[in-house]
């Protein structure tokens, strides 16, 4: 069965951009959760849809947003980024917790 | 705070060295307790669920368990394909489903 695909793979930006991060999750999944990996902080939350609804949002600046579509697709979106925007962004999806949460394989967005 | 703590950073073990990596966590209510394997440029891919004290599950040479206030995953005779890093991630009943507080992780190397 497909996994969850995050596109694109590697993304190189210059600072003041902004960027579009796309997650396609797991046929009949409809939570959706994004996160930045970084080496410092490792993974931290930045938000969580749920049938198109944002349920929760992570302690990040108003340049970071999302949302979700009918179809459970999500896509996240930073404005004007900073270097400290360099990370790993991941997406995953759940049924229920029981089979925990599905992670892509994320986006490495390096931000020059 | 709600916070996760991990324990040891890294750790090295010769193949077929039993040993256990400790998940530490001060969250209120704990709605699930997740362990992650994570290969370099991968997504973490999900082991186990727990939730509830005196918890146990294992899956080949993986066993996790779960106390009150922190969780082991414990390696028997590990190979070097189980070199990985291994996160530990708990959600709970403050934020929402998809809201994981991820510890920063424990580097795993096994050596031949």
């Amino acid at each position: 069965k497909a996994g969850v695909t995050q596109t694109p793979r590697y993304l190189i930006k210059t600072r003041g951009q902004q960027v579009t991060l796309s997650c396609s999750p797991i046929s009949g999944h409809r939570s959706v959760s994004w996160y930045q990996q970084t080496p410092g902080q490792g993974l931290q939350f930045l938000f969580e849809y749920f049938s198109e609804t944002q349920r929760n949002k992570g302690n990040f600046p108003g340049r970071f947003s999302g949302r979700q579509f009918s179809n459970s697709r999500s896509e996240m979106n930073v404005s004007t980024l900073e270097l400290g925007d360099s990370a790993l962004y991941l997406c995953a999806s759940s049924l229920t917790l029981d089979y925990g949460y599905t992670f892509g394989s994320g986006t490495r967005l390096t931000v020059v | 705070e709600d916070q996760v703590t991990q324990s040891p950073e890294a750790l090295r073990l010769q193949e077929g060295e039993s040993s256990s990596l400790n998940c530490s966590y001060t969250v209120s209510g704990l709605r699930g307790l997740f362990w992650y394997r994570q290969d370099p440029g991968k997504g973490p891919e999900f082991l186990f669920t727990l939730y509830s004290a005196g918890e146990e599950k294992e899956k080949e040479r993986l066993k996790a368990t779960l106390t009150k206030k922190e969780s082991f995953l414990h390696i028997t005779a590990p190979k070097p394909e189980d070199s990985a890093t291994y996160l530990c991630a708990v959600s709970y009943y403050g934020g929402s489903q998809g809201n994981l507080i991820f510890g920063k992780g424990t580097k795993l190397s096994v050596k031949p």
